[in-house]
Protein backbone atom coordinates (compact mmCIF):
# COMPACT_ATOMS: atom_id res chain seq x y z
CA UNK A 1 0.00 0.00 0.00
CA UNK A 2 0.89 3.52 -0.59
CA UNK A 3 2.51 5.90 1.94
CA UNK A 4 2.69 9.19 2.56
CA UNK A 5 5.40 11.02 4.37
CA UNK A 6 5.61 14.86 5.68
CA UNK A 7 9.33 15.68 6.79
CA UNK A 8 8.26 18.83 8.46
CA UNK A 9 6.03 18.11 11.54
CA UNK A 10 6.00 21.86 12.62
CA UNK A 11 7.37 24.86 10.45
CA UNK A 12 7.07 28.52 12.21
CA UNK A 13 7.44 31.58 9.90
CA UNK A 14 6.83 35.43 10.49
CA UNK A 15 4.94 37.17 8.11
CA UNK A 16 5.90 37.62 4.23
CA UNK A 17 8.51 34.67 5.14
CA UNK A 18 8.31 32.08 1.72
CA UNK A 19 7.11 28.48 2.53
CA UNK A 20 7.32 24.87 1.21
CA UNK A 21 6.45 22.02 2.50
CA UNK A 22 7.59 18.87 1.78
CA UNK A 23 5.82 15.77 0.84
CA UNK A 24 7.06 12.34 -0.69
CA UNK A 25 4.78 9.27 -1.42
CA UNK A 26 5.84 5.84 -2.16
CA UNK A 27 3.95 4.35 -4.85
CA UNK A 28 4.89 3.54 -8.57
CA UNK A 29 1.60 3.54 -10.36
CA UNK A 30 -0.33 6.35 -11.24
CA UNK A 31 -1.82 8.81 -8.42
CA UNK A 32 -3.79 11.54 -7.39
CA UNK A 33 -2.18 13.65 -5.11
CA UNK A 34 -3.77 16.42 -2.64
CA UNK A 35 -3.15 19.18 0.05
CA UNK A 36 -5.93 19.74 2.46
CA UNK A 37 -5.76 22.38 5.47
CA UNK A 38 -7.39 22.40 8.64
CA UNK A 39 -7.81 25.73 10.42
CA UNK A 40 -7.77 25.66 14.28
CA UNK A 41 -11.50 24.35 15.34
CA UNK A 42 -12.37 23.68 11.98
CA UNK A 43 -13.05 20.72 9.38
CA UNK A 44 -10.32 19.72 6.86
CA UNK A 45 -11.18 21.48 3.34
CA UNK A 46 -9.07 21.24 0.32
CA UNK A 47 -6.31 23.29 -0.88
CA UNK A 48 -5.45 22.01 -4.20
CA UNK A 49 -5.00 18.76 -6.08
CA UNK A 50 -3.80 17.39 -8.78
CA UNK A 51 -4.62 14.50 -11.49
CA UNK A 52 -2.72 15.18 -14.66
CA UNK A 53 -1.60 17.25 -17.16
CA UNK A 54 0.68 20.69 -15.88
CA UNK A 55 2.36 19.52 -12.96
CA UNK A 56 2.06 22.70 -11.20
CA UNK A 57 -1.28 23.34 -9.61
CA UNK A 58 -2.24 26.56 -8.00
CA UNK A 59 -4.84 26.38 -5.36
CA UNK A 60 -7.13 28.89 -3.51
CA UNK A 61 -5.06 31.72 -1.25
CA UNK A 62 -2.29 31.53 -2.61
CA UNK A 63 -0.91 28.03 -2.45
CA UNK A 64 0.71 26.31 -5.40
CA UNK A 65 2.03 22.86 -5.54
CA UNK A 66 4.53 20.63 -7.90
CA UNK A 67 4.49 17.22 -8.99
CA UNK A 68 7.73 16.13 -9.76
CA UNK A 69 7.32 12.52 -10.75
CA UNK A 70 10.75 11.45 -10.80
CA UNK A 71 10.99 12.36 -6.65
CA UNK A 72 7.77 11.35 -5.74
CA UNK A 73 6.83 14.76 -4.07
CA UNK A 74 4.08 17.04 -4.25
CA UNK A 75 5.40 20.08 -2.26
CA UNK A 76 3.23 22.70 -1.11
CA UNK A 77 4.42 26.44 -1.63
CA UNK A 78 3.36 30.05 -1.21
CA UNK A 79 5.53 33.03 -2.03
CA UNK A 80 4.67 34.93 1.46
CA UNK A 81 2.43 33.56 3.76
CA UNK A 82 -0.03 35.43 6.30
CA UNK A 83 -0.71 34.95 9.94
CA UNK A 84 -4.25 33.99 9.05
CA UNK A 85 -2.25 30.63 7.11
CA UNK A 86 -1.61 29.20 10.48
CA UNK A 87 -3.10 25.58 10.22
CA UNK A 88 -2.29 22.07 9.80
CA UNK A 89 -1.51 21.12 6.32
CA UNK A 90 -2.21 17.11 4.94
CA UNK A 91 -0.65 15.74 1.79
CA UNK A 92 -2.91 13.15 0.73
CA UNK A 93 -2.29 10.62 -1.91
CA UNK A 94 -4.63 8.07 -3.81
CA UNK A 95 -4.06 5.59 -6.52
CA UNK A 96 -5.83 5.22 -9.60
CA UNK A 97 -8.64 2.94 -9.49
CA UNK A 98 -7.84 2.52 -5.73
CA UNK A 99 -10.10 4.95 -3.08
CA UNK A 100 -7.57 4.04 -0.28
CA UNK A 101 -6.79 7.57 0.73
CA UNK A 102 -3.35 7.87 2.19
CA UNK A 103 -2.48 11.03 4.30
CA UNK A 104 0.41 12.03 5.57
CA UNK A 105 0.84 13.07 9.31
CA UNK A 106 0.56 16.29 9.05
CA UNK A 107 2.63 19.48 9.19
CA UNK A 108 1.58 22.41 11.75
CA UNK A 109 2.41 25.70 10.23
CA UNK A 110 2.81 28.60 12.53
CA UNK A 111 2.96 31.99 11.08
CA UNK A 112 4.52 35.03 13.75
CA UNK A 113 2.32 38.46 13.08
CA UNK B 1 -26.73 24.61 6.38
CA UNK B 2 -23.52 21.98 6.22
CA UNK B 3 -22.80 19.49 3.72
CA UNK B 4 -21.45 16.84 5.73
CA UNK B 5 -22.93 16.62 9.49
CA UNK B 6 -21.88 14.97 12.55
CA UNK B 7 -23.24 13.77 15.64
CA UNK B 8 -22.73 13.76 17.89
CA UNK B 9 -19.65 16.08 18.11
CA UNK B 10 -18.17 15.17 21.20
CA UNK B 11 -18.69 11.75 23.54
CA UNK B 12 -17.58 10.38 26.32
CA UNK B 13 -17.65 6.61 27.15
CA UNK B 14 -16.14 4.46 29.44
CA UNK B 15 -14.12 1.02 28.10
CA UNK B 16 -16.61 -1.76 27.13
CA UNK B 17 -19.18 0.12 26.03
CA UNK B 18 -20.77 0.19 22.52
CA UNK B 19 -21.22 3.62 20.92
CA UNK B 20 -22.34 5.07 17.22
CA UNK B 21 -21.26 7.90 15.62
CA UNK B 22 -23.41 8.94 12.86
CA UNK B 23 -22.73 11.01 9.72
CA UNK B 24 -25.31 12.46 7.41
CA UNK B 25 -24.34 14.67 4.06
CA UNK B 26 -26.44 16.41 1.39
CA UNK B 27 -24.47 16.84 -1.41
CA UNK B 28 -25.56 13.64 -3.03
CA UNK B 29 -22.70 11.93 -3.32
CA UNK B 30 -22.39 8.22 -3.46
CA UNK B 31 -18.75 8.03 -1.36
CA UNK B 32 -18.01 7.91 1.84
CA UNK B 33 -15.22 7.46 4.17
CA UNK B 34 -14.44 7.29 8.12
CA UNK B 35 -10.97 8.20 9.25
CA UNK B 36 -9.59 8.92 12.41
CA UNK B 37 -6.88 11.47 13.46
CA UNK B 38 -4.53 11.21 15.89
CA UNK B 39 -1.52 13.30 16.39
CA UNK B 40 1.66 13.12 14.84
CA UNK B 41 -0.16 10.33 12.73
CA UNK B 42 -2.62 12.76 10.41
CA UNK B 43 -5.34 10.74 9.62
CA UNK B 44 -5.89 7.00 8.84
CA UNK B 45 -9.02 5.26 6.94
CA UNK B 46 -10.57 3.17 9.10
CA UNK B 47 -13.74 2.19 6.34
CA UNK B 48 -15.51 3.89 2.98
CA UNK B 49 -18.31 2.65 0.82
CA UNK B 50 -19.15 3.99 -2.53
CA UNK B 51 -22.56 2.99 -2.49
CA UNK B 52 -25.07 1.48 -0.06
CA UNK B 53 -24.34 -1.86 -0.91
CA UNK B 54 -20.57 -1.65 -0.95
CA UNK B 55 -18.59 -1.16 2.59
CA UNK B 56 -14.65 -1.58 2.39
CA UNK B 57 -12.39 -2.03 4.78
CA UNK B 58 -9.50 0.40 5.36
CA UNK B 59 -6.11 0.80 6.87
CA UNK B 60 -7.54 0.58 10.51
CA UNK B 61 -10.92 -1.12 10.60
CA UNK B 62 -10.11 -3.65 13.58
CA UNK B 63 -12.80 -2.72 16.43
CA UNK B 64 -14.67 -0.89 14.17
CA UNK B 65 -17.71 -1.61 12.04
CA UNK B 66 -19.89 0.61 10.03
CA UNK B 67 -23.35 0.57 8.50
CA UNK B 68 -24.58 2.64 5.09
CA UNK B 69 -28.49 3.10 6.12
CA UNK B 70 -28.79 5.08 2.52
CA UNK B 71 -26.96 7.22 -0.04
CA UNK B 72 -27.04 9.76 2.79
CA UNK B 73 -25.96 8.47 5.57
CA UNK B 74 -22.74 6.37 7.06
CA UNK B 75 -22.18 4.97 10.50
CA UNK B 76 -19.81 3.99 12.96
CA UNK B 77 -19.86 1.61 15.57
CA UNK B 78 -17.27 0.84 18.15
CA UNK B 79 -18.80 -2.36 19.52
CA UNK B 80 -16.81 -2.51 22.71
CA UNK B 81 -15.15 0.72 23.21
CA UNK B 82 -10.96 0.54 24.59
CA UNK B 83 -8.94 4.33 25.51
CA UNK B 84 -6.65 3.62 22.64
CA UNK B 85 -9.66 4.19 20.29
CA UNK B 86 -9.88 8.03 21.72
CA UNK B 87 -9.41 9.95 18.78
CA UNK B 88 -10.65 12.89 16.60
CA UNK B 89 -13.12 10.97 14.07
CA UNK B 90 -13.83 12.68 11.35
CA UNK B 91 -16.50 11.29 8.31
CA UNK B 92 -16.12 12.49 4.79
CA UNK B 93 -17.81 12.00 1.07
CA UNK B 94 -16.27 12.31 -2.60
CA UNK B 95 -17.38 13.58 -6.08
CA UNK B 96 -15.98 11.70 -9.00
CA UNK B 97 -12.92 13.79 -8.81
CA UNK B 98 -11.87 12.55 -5.48
CA UNK B 99 -12.05 15.78 -3.92
CA UNK B 100 -13.18 14.79 0.15
CA UNK B 101 -15.76 17.00 1.73
CA UNK B 102 -15.12 16.22 5.44
CA UNK B 103 -17.97 16.35 8.38
CA UNK B 104 -17.06 18.89 11.18
CA UNK B 105 -15.36 15.80 13.18
CA UNK B 106 -16.65 13.60 17.03
CA UNK B 107 -13.79 14.10 19.78
CA UNK B 108 -14.14 10.37 21.79
CA UNK B 109 -12.89 10.24 24.70
CA UNK B 110 -12.41 6.49 26.28
CA UNK B 111 -11.92 6.14 29.77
Amino acid sequence: AQSVSQHNHHVILSEAASLELGCNYSYGGTVNLFWYVQYPGQHLQLLLKYFSGDPLVKGIKGFEAEFIKSKFSFNLRKPSVQWSDTAEYFCAVNTYNNNDMRFGAGTRLTVKP
Amino acid sequence: DADVTQTPRNRITKTGKRIMLECSQTKGHDRMYWYRQDPGLGLRLIYYSFDVKDINKGEISDGYSVSRQAQAKFSLSLESAIPNQTALYFCATSDFEETQYFGPGTRLLVL
